[in-house]
């Protein structure tokens, strides 16, 4: 399978916290995506980090990437109880999903 | 932008029945993709179009699925006969080519 892989499966903190989830690759890319799933919801992107680019933020998001050790990683900052969703990455020349990272964020 | 447009929403059908799902992608959106979500799991790709022609494919039970975007912009989903296993929500999404998925809402089908 040429998916992304997220890992954590699934990710429990406070509000106020930060939350890390990863992502690994098998191929080469040119770039790759995270997306966000409410329960129940269609998918929402959440931003895209092409292979020249190292580090891409976003308000509270901030990705990585590491075509070096195929790798990304998604650090949500100073989560809220609304970021509680599943989260998934994929990249443009595979658009397949994997499990996907479950975050949880208690009040 | 309108975003991607799906129908119907749910939909529930006895095994063996036939159904169809209809996608709208977002004008100019060269790229459709259909996903089958099975609940607690990742989208699993069914299908891949660029245009009109298929891109990716291997993953639709072709068996039992068919899929097709006339005229590179609509596309419909079917199943026939449908099985229990098929219960899930059907994701459609579109982009451009190397550009983010613009997800719908999703047909939550339902055999019974």
């Amino acid at each position: 399978s040429q998916q992304g892989e997220e890992d954590p499966q699934a990710l429990s903190i406070q509000e106020g916290e930060n939350a890390t989830m990863n992502c690994s690759y098998k191929t080469s890319i040119n770039n790759l995506q995270w997306y966000r799933q409410n329960s129940g919801r269609g998918l929402v992107h959440l931003i895209l980090i092409r292979s020249n680019e190292r580090e891409k933020h976003s308000g509270r998001l901030r990705v990585t990437l590491d075509t070096s050790k195929k790798s990304s990683s998604l650090l949500i900052t100073a989560s809220r109880a609304a970021d509680t969703a599943s989260y998934f990455c994929a990249h443009n020349n595979d658009m397949r999903f994997g499990a996907g990272t479950r975050l949880t964020v208690k009040p | 932008e309108a975003g991607v447009a799906q129908s119907p929403r749910y939909k529930i059908i006895e095994k063996r029945q036939s159904v169809a799902f209809w996608c709208n992608p977002i004008s100019g959106h060269a790229t459709l993709y259909w996903y089958q979500q099975i609940l607690g799991q990742g989208p699993k790709l069914l299908i891949q179009f660029q245009n009109n022609g298929v891109v990716d494919d291997s993953q639709l039970p072709k068996d039992r699925f068919s899929a097709e975007r006339l005229k590179g912009v609509d596309s419909t989903l079917k199943i026939q006969p449908a099985k229990l296993e098929d219960s899930a929500v059907y994701l459609c999404a579109s982009s451009r080519p190397s550009y983010e998925q613009y997800f719908g809402p999703g047909t939550r089908l339902t055999v019974t």
